[in-house]
């Protein structure tokens, strides 16, 4: 399995709070993504990252931020949380390489209250 | 651009019966396609692949067969067990090119009842 952890694993706050979700992984991959999975919608792509300090938006990124300040580490930020922010979170990595597979990790649960 | 369409789910199934969860995209060129599952609670693991036309992605009794002809990725199973349910995901990619991140269909839940 890919070496990927997400912090936290479950969150509730409150509506207008900031909150950072956290994605780690161990493989040295370049390419790093964060989703969002709601019922109906599948996984939609929020940010992505394809190096330290590059990052690029996805369909989704209205309300969110990322960082990527170590080729380990990607965050995501919600500056003011909302009701419809209430999701599973999904990290992925990938290497870029021939084949170009995403390896997921185990998903953060978010409620805004 | 990329997109990818995937039965809608609902699927329920007995044991030991025959699988099929249609998967059809639409793109330009030669992308990559592949099979994730979800697992309840867990996240997306990738279940199988291929990269060219006629090549046929297999794993755990799961096959995909590329059809450039009809732009289809089909995932069959010839007998599923209880084990197998979970959410499937097909995705699409582009090789060699991380820059662009997978497209992925909506998911197909799948029951199977003893």
């Amino acid at each position: 399995d890919a070496g990927i952890t997400q912090s936290p694993r479950h969150k509730v706050t409150e509506t207008g709070t900031p909150v950072t979700l956290r994605c780690h992984q161990t493989e040295n991959h370049r390419y790093m993504y964060w989703y969002r999975q709601d019922p109906g919608h599948g996984l939609r792509l929020i940010h992505y990252s394809y190096g330290v300090k590059d990052t690029d938006k996805g369909e989704v990124s209205d309300g969110y931020s990322v960082s990527r300040s170590k080729t380990e580490d990607f965050l995501l930020t919600l500056e003011s949380a909302t009701s419809s922010q209430t999701s599973v979170y999904f990290c992925a990595i990938a290497s870029g390489g021939s084949y170009n597979e995403q390896f997921f990790g185990p998903g953060t649960r978010l409620t805004v209250l | 651009g990329d997109s990818v369409t995937q039965m809608e789910g609902p699927v329920t199934l007995s044991e030991e019966a025959f699988l099929t969860i249609n998967c059809t995209y639409t793109a330009t060129g030669y992308p990559s396609l592949f099979w994730y599952v979800q697992y309840p609670g867990e996240g997306l693991q990738l279940l199988l692949k291929a990269t060219k036309a006629d090549d046929k992605g297999s794993n755990k009794g799961f096959e995909a067969t590329y059809r450039k002809e009809t732009t289809s990725f089909h995932l069959e199973k010839g007998s599923v067990q209880v084990s197998d349910s979970a959410v499937y995901f097909c995705a699409l990619g582009r090789l060699n090119s991380g820059n662009t991140p997978l497209v992925f269909g909506k998911g197909t839940r799948l029951s199977v009842i003893a």
